[in-house]
């Protein structure tokens, strides 16, 4: 089945700065890709995603790219500020099922 | 509107006793997902249903686990004979129908098996 591979698992940057996450997936028929934030305590929330017929998608500071044919995907999000503070999840699903396979989650932590 | 509620919130329970959550999805989502989250790490999919068709129970760890749906409402996942592995979050998403929509999630239930 699909597999979902996330890295780093944890990200500590200056507030300012920017931060990477990657991700890989091994189902080549998957076709949709979204990441959800997690803070603490609180249910996840979807921040940004991206379908296989695009390469690239931004959003303000927050910004995800896709290589189909490396079957990886990343999120960047630049000027980071405390409040990006969170856990961070990638997930990959195929269009003819909704289920979302996730990545293992990045502890990011924007220090002031 | 009102987004996905679950109940309880918080769950403990007595390992052997049997449990179950309740999922409430958004209004007019056909698509209804369980998903399990241990301490410290990622969710894990553990069931999917979509209108009428039959559901998608690959990701149920046991027999143990079963879940339920009428209609386009609400869900119930119960675990019987609960051990302490048992013990995490339990999260339910719902998305309008078609693959690649944004699933929105409940609060989740915390369950701890003691």
């Amino acid at each position: 089945g699909e597999n979902v591979e996330q890295h780093p698992s944890t990200l500590s940057v200056q507030e300012g700065d920017s931060a990477v996450i990657k991700c890989t997936y091994s189902d080549s028929a998957s076709n949709y890709f979204p990441w959800y934030k997690q803070e603490l305590g609180k249910r996840p929330q979807l921040i940004i995603d991206i379908r296989s017929n695009v390469g690239e998608k931004k959003d303000q500071r927050i910004a995800v790219t896709l290589n189909k044919t490396a079957k990886h995907f990343s999120l960047h999000i630049t000027e980071t500020q405390p409040e990006d503070s969170a856990v961070y999840f990638c997930a990959a699903s195929k269009s003819n099922t909704g289920k979302l396979i996730f990545g293992q989650g990045t502890t990011l932590q924007v220090k002031p | 509107g009102a987004g996905v509620s679950q109940s309880p919130s918080n769950k403990v329970t007595e390992k052997g006793k049997d449990v179950e959550l309740r999922c409430d999805p958004i209004s007019g989502h056909t698509a209804l997902y369980w998903y399990r989250q241990r301490l410290g790490q990622g969710l894990e999919f553990l069931i999917y249903f979509q209108g009428n068709s039959a559901p998608d129970k690959s990701g149920l760890p046991s027999d143990r686990f079963s879940a339920e749906r009428t209609g386009e409402s609400v869900s119930t996942l119960t675990i019987q004979r609960t051990q302490q592995e048992d013990s995490a979050v339990y999260l339910c998403a719902s998305s309008p129908p078609g693959g690649g929509r944004e699933q929105f999630f409940g609060p989740g239930t915390r369950l701890t098996v003691l």
